[in-house]
């Protein structure tokens, strides 16, 4: 059974629109991350959290915004989408902030139209 | 800031041969972990195996193991006897403690095994 849970597995949507992404992990873990895969770029870093609570962000942009509404739930809303946010966007947990493995989910692939 | 690099893009091989695949790394931590990654055609990102800098042996996990050169801030993955299923892109990333929980990750080799 998958412990990091990612919804949807796939998604199409219009520029401009703004969709979540919802990540949903059951490994017990205190530290939710964000990636980003793309076919221009490596996977890329984007958030950690802890606790719920907000440790990094890489993000350049605003219109990324990680939503933790309980302790083993991380969704990403993205606003205002573009073609460029198209990508594979992976979420991923580790026991502490640091911890030395990382496990990540399955991933969500966003297609902006 | 971390880079990690990872020059072979892709590679093929017979089945049940070993295969070693290269990457190299900047940082300018004295303290830092290495990982190697593996994606599946499914997309699934999996955690292979570690290594971490202030050990001298190099990590080994089943038919993996790492060839840490630290020196040359490379580090290696080594697979012995390939399957089939070993097919896949893989992925070395590190984390440094200045980076906090952040891994960066190399751009990856796609290995191909041959039956």
């Amino acid at each position: 059974d998958p412990k990091i849970i990612q919804k949807p597995k796939y998604l199409v949507a219009v520029t401009g629109s703004e969709k979540i992404l919802i990540c949903e992990q059951y490994l017990g873990h205190n530290a939710m991350y964000w990636y980003r895969q793309s076919a221009k770029k490596p996977l890329e870093f984007m958030f950690s959290y802890s606790y719920q609570k907000l440790m990094d962000n890489q993000t350049a942009s605003s219109r990324f915004q990680p939503q933790s509404s309980k302790k083993n739930h991380l969704d990403l809303q993205i606003t205002a989408l573009k073609p460029d946010d198209s990508a594979t966007y992976f979420c991923a947990s580790s026991q502490e902030q640091g911890e030395r493995e990382v496990f990540f989910g399955k991933g969500t692939r966003l297609t902006v139209v | 800031a971390q880079k990690v690099t990872q020059t072979q893009t892709s590679i093929s091989v017979m089945e049940k041969t070993t295969v070693t695949m290269d990457c190299v790394y900047e940082t300018q931590d004295s303290s830092y972990f290495l990982f190697w990654y593996k994606q599946t055609a499914s997309g699934e990102i999996v955690f292979l195996i570690r290594q971490d800098s202030y050990k001298k042996e190099n990590a080994t996990v089943g038919h993996y193991s790492l060839n840490f050169q630290k020196p040359k801030s490379s580090i290696g993955l080594i697979i012995t006897a390939t399957q089939i299923e070993d097919s896949a892109v893989y992925f070395c990333a590190m984390r440094d403690n200045n980076a906090g929980a952040k891994l960066t990750f190399g751009g990856g080799t796609r290995l191909t095994v041959r039956p």
